[in-house]
């Protein structure tokens, strides 16, 4: 069964570098997600992504977040200046289009811890 | 105010007895969605209900919908241990692009 796949798995990095999360959405869906989960805390939308532009984005998702689409398979978050804050899950979802009456898929996420 | 809020916040129960978890929200939806999640691990997708539906049956899950009170409920049957989990409801706004708002969730713990 096709699924979302996520790299890496967990990913540690010093304040102030830039991370790349790295998401490869299931083939034929059109829509793409990320999310974040604090540990302890709710699973947060972050992003949405539809035809190669950015559809939504969360009060989270400021200037230090970039998305992009590099080669109509991955799917890929920037942090560009990692804080302690940003220590996280971060999803990855996709979805078949036809409107929002479908479920998305998720990914198994990826660990991030700012030192 | 937070769409989506599970209650109760934690359910601990014994091997074979059902689990019940209600989730409230503010908006209208599309749909709405409940996921489980292990403890670390990704987001398991385990039944969408439609906005114009009441009741949802998948295996052992049963899931309702009432829209004039905004508020859903997954009903586990005859539970295992392997249900323990962190369960969410996520919701899917009208006028969006699919994203959801998921709750804090629901902590079940079933006991052998």
């Amino acid at each position: 069964e096709p699924e979302v796949t996520q790299t890496p798995s967990h990913q540690v990095t010093q304040m102030g570098q830039e991370v790349i999360l790295r998401c490869v959405p299931i083939s034929n869906h059109l829509y793409f997600y990320w999310y974040r989960q604090i540990l302890g805390q709710k699973v947060e939308f972050l992003v949405s992504f539809y035809n190669n532009e950015i559809s939504e984005k969360s009060e989270i998702f400021d200037d230090q977040f970039s998305v992009e689409r590099p080669d109509g398979s991955n799917f890929t978050l920037k942090i560009r200046s990692t804080k302690l804050e940003d220590s996280a899950m971060y999803f990855c979802a996709s979805r078949k289009g036809g409107g929002s009456y479908n479920e998305q898929f998720f990914g198994p996420g990826t660990r991030l811890t700012v030192l | 105010s937070q769409q989506g809020e599970e209650d109760p916040q934690a359910l601990s129960i014994q091997e074979g007895e059902n689990a019940t978890m209600n989730c409230s929200y503010k908006t209208s939806i599309n749909n709405l969605q409940w996921y489980r999640q292990n403890s670390g691990r990704g987001l398991v997708h385990l039944i969408l209900i439609r906005s114009n539906e009441r009741e949802k049956h998948s295996g052992r899950l049963r899931v309702t919908l009432d829209t004039s009170k905004k508020s859903s409920s997954l009903l586990i049957t005859a539970s295992r241990a392997a249900d323990t989990a962190s369960y969410f409801c996520a919701t899917v706004l009208t006028d969006s692009w699919g994203k959801f708002q998921f709750g804090a969730g629901t902590q079940v713990v079933v006991t052998p």
